[in-house]
């Protein structure tokens, strides 16, 4: 079936360090696929999508790129802030299926110190 | 509204009790969907509405969950004779249609004790 694989954290960084967090996936036929980010007591947000192989996705200097040969989304920034701590979820839907649902992975949370 | 909006925030309950819980969508917003997650992990898909039509209710945990949308605007998620295992934050989200970005709510917290 489909699934969604991302790393586990908590990842703490310091402030202005580079970010990665890794997700991979596992569907049939080309899914889009997404990152949501979950602010502290706030509901879930799209931070940015990719919908088809090679796109890159990109918002408020986070990007990642859909690589269909190695099944990946993952998540990078150049230059993390205190701000960007939150709760970040890999994501895909798989159109043309019974329903249009997102399938998430589990979240990273990510800890930036100032 | 400018949102998508649930209530209540957060609510407890004793194992056994049934519970209610409401969803009210960005106005316009033909689709619906409900999701469930638990402590520590993310988001899984319980139910789809497309106006008053639920669709696919396939994620359902059990047939104590039933969900409905009478008017094809706000939702309601109903739990019968909540167990512990029902404890979770539930998740509405709206979208103008089936294909487009989903909107989600803040979420309603439930615990049952």
């Amino acid at each position: 079936g489909n699934s969604v694989t991302q790393m586990e954290g908590p990842v703490t960084l310091s402030e202005e360090a580079f970010l990665t967090i890794n997700c991979t996936y596992t569907a049939t036929g080309y899914p889009s696929l997404f990152w949501y980010v979950q602010y502290p007591g706030e509901g879930l947000q799209l931070l940015l999508k990719a919908t088809k192989a090679d796109d890159k996705g990109s918002n408020k200097g986070f990007e990642a790129t859909y690589r269909k040969e190695t099944t990946s989304f993952h998540l990078e920034k150049g230059s993390v802030q205190v701000s960007d701590s939150a709760v970040y979820f890999c994501a895909l839907i798989r159109y043309g299926g019974a329903t249009n649902k997102l399938i998430f992975g589990t979240g990273t949370l990510l800890a930036v110190q100032p | 509204g400018a949102g998508v909006s649930q209530s209540p925030r957060y609510k407890v309950a004793k194992r056994g009790q049934d519970v209610a819980l409401r969803c009210d969508p960005i106005s316009g917003h033909v689709s619906l969907f409900w999701y469930q997650q638990a402590l520590g992990q993310g988001p899984e898909f319980l139910t789809y509405f497309q106006n008053e039509a639920q669709l696919d209710k396939s994620g359902l945990p059990s047939d104590r969950f039933f969900a409905e949308r009478p008017e094809g605007s706000v939702s309601t998620l109903k739990i019968q004779r909540t167990q512990q295992e029902d404890s979770a934050v539930y998740l509405c989200a709206s979208s103008l249609a089936e294909e487009n970005e989903q909107f989600f709510g803040p979420g309603t917290r439930l615990t049952v004790l």
